[in-house]
């Protein structure tokens, strides 16, 4: 079972930010915080991951809390080609194959 | 260049028969895992191989045989094809250790009739 829970959708208007939060209440120290997506048809893509600190590319932002408990991964202007299905996964090692839950279905409306 | 090529991209066969997926990486990874999604969209683990040999292989069928020639291809062969392995195959890798992300390429769409 995944460890991690999501909202099962959320709305976001085009240019504008996305801000997906995650809850893995259990997550253990030595485990990071995997953030993918799944456009429609193709394969999941990888967007970023962190262990304690908070972490950017060029892609989007990772915000993980003091605790580690919840992360919030943020796509600063949101555009049309960034609806997707977004897993959050927890895993202790880049190849520890991964628990996908069912993610946040994002819409980005115009 | 594609870094996880999966061929071919759409599969439609009948049931019984025996169909192979093949899976190429050209990024050097040490690691390569079949996923398979289903109709309900659920992604799970299927096999995990590092440097050719088999790591992980969840509960699957003995019907669905992994085979790795290299560390660069992982090929899915699957004998007496049933309805219910219609779904979308996914392949993917890895370099060992951690802090590394997966890469997947971009899916083998199975249909039996």
């Amino acid at each position: 079972d995944a460890k991690t829970t999501q909202p099962p959708s959320m709305d976001c208007a085009e240019g504008r930010a996305a801000n997906l939060p995650c809850n893995h209440s259990t997550i253990s120290g030595n485990e990071y915080v995997y953030w993918y997506r799944q456009i429609h048809s193709q394969g999941p893509q990888y967007i970023i991951h962190g262990l304690k600190n908070n972490e950017t590319n060029e892609m989007a932002s990772l915000i993980i809390t003091e605790d580690r408990k919840s992360s919030t991964l943020i796509l600063p202007h949101a555009t049309l080609r960034d609806t997707a299905v977004y897993y959050c996964i927890v895993t202790d090692s880049g190849n520890t194959p991964l628990v996908f839950g069912k993610g946040t279905r994002l819409s980005v409306i115009a | 260049d594609t870094a996880v090529s999966q061929t071919p991209k759409y599969l439609v066969t009948q049931m019984g028969n025996d169909k192979s997926i093949k899976c190429e990486q050209n990024l050097g990874h040490d690691t390569m895992y079949w996923y398979k999604q289903d109709s309900k969209k659920f992604l799970k683990i299927m096999f995990s191989y590092n440097n050719k040999e088999l790591i992980i292989n969840e509960t699957v069928p003995n019907r669905f045989s992994p085979k790795s020639p290299d560390k660069a291809h992982l090929n899915l062969h699957i004998n007496s094809l049933e309805l219910g392995d219609s779904a979308v195959y996914f392949c993917a890798s890895s370099q060992q250790g951690p802090n590394q992300p997966q890469h997947f390429g971009d899916g083998t769409r199975l249909s039996i009739l």
